[in-house]
């Protein structure tokens, strides 16, 4: 069984510009949850879609946004990129918002110059 | 809203020691429980979780930990180290339903040889 496929794996963008990062969950699953981590501040919650709607979010500015596709598969944007937005970021998937086991890809690392 | 504090970002332990991580959690309702491990530049794998039932849950990698409800702890631990287990370890918590996963700050484990 494939796990939590997320692509790219590493990027390197200017600021200012914008990124669109891919998560692919575990077949069966329909739950996406996103999160920034850093070394200051640890592991931030993002948002999580379930059936393509979003059901949670964090505490971000709207400059990072989300969505999920029917077959589950989510991208996350962020827009008009900051140096601060350099981050590993994490996507994990579970059968369902209410179910709390989640799998985790292993992340995209994004790089702001 | 729920929280989880993990006592010590660093810990050094001696191959063969026992390993202890510590994890207090606060919730307004029964939580789920759970473990994560992660290595450098890698998602995170959980290493065991707690829904309901026998509060001694083990996990893979010979870890295993008690929750403890009088005290609001979730502690991780494992006999014996091993350098493999050199990693950073993460305490997250989820009330149940339709909230999010709450993480703690990670505990960086560092294997003495």
């Amino acid at each position: 069984k494939a796990g939590v496929t997320q692509t790219p794996r590493y990027l390197i963008k200017t600021r200012g510009q914008q990124v669109t990062l891919s998560c692919s969950p575990i077949s069966g699953h329909r739950s996406v949850s996103w999160y920034q981590q850093t070394p200051g501040q640890g592991l931030q919650f993002l948002f999580e879609y379930f059936s393509e709607t979003q059901r949670n979010k964090g505490n971000f500015p709207g400059r990072f946004s989300g969505r999920q596709f029917s077959n589950s598969r989510s991208e996350m944007n962020v827009s008009t990129l900051e140096l601060g937005d350099s981050a590993l970021y994490l996507c994990a998937s579970s059968l369902a918002v209410q179910v709390a086991e989640a799998f985790f890809g292993q992340g995209t690392r994004l790089t702001v110059v | 809203a729920q929280s989880v504090t993990q006592l010590g970002s660093h810990v050094s332990v001696s191959e063969g020691a026992l390993v202890l991580l510590r994890c207090n959690y606060s919730s307004s309702v029964p939580p789920y429980l759970f473990w994560y491990v992660q290595y450098p530049n890698q998602g995170l794998q959980l290493l065991l979780k707690y829904t309901t039932g026998a509060t001694l849950v083990k996990g893979i990698n010979g870890f295993e930990a008690e929750f403890k409800k009088s005290e609001t702890s979730f502690h991780l631990t494992k006999p014996s180290a091993h350098m493999s287990d050199a990693a950073e370890y993460f305490c997250a918590v989820k009330p149940g339903g339709y909230q999010k996963v709450t993480f703690g700050t990670g505990t960086k484990l560092q294997v003495i040889p």
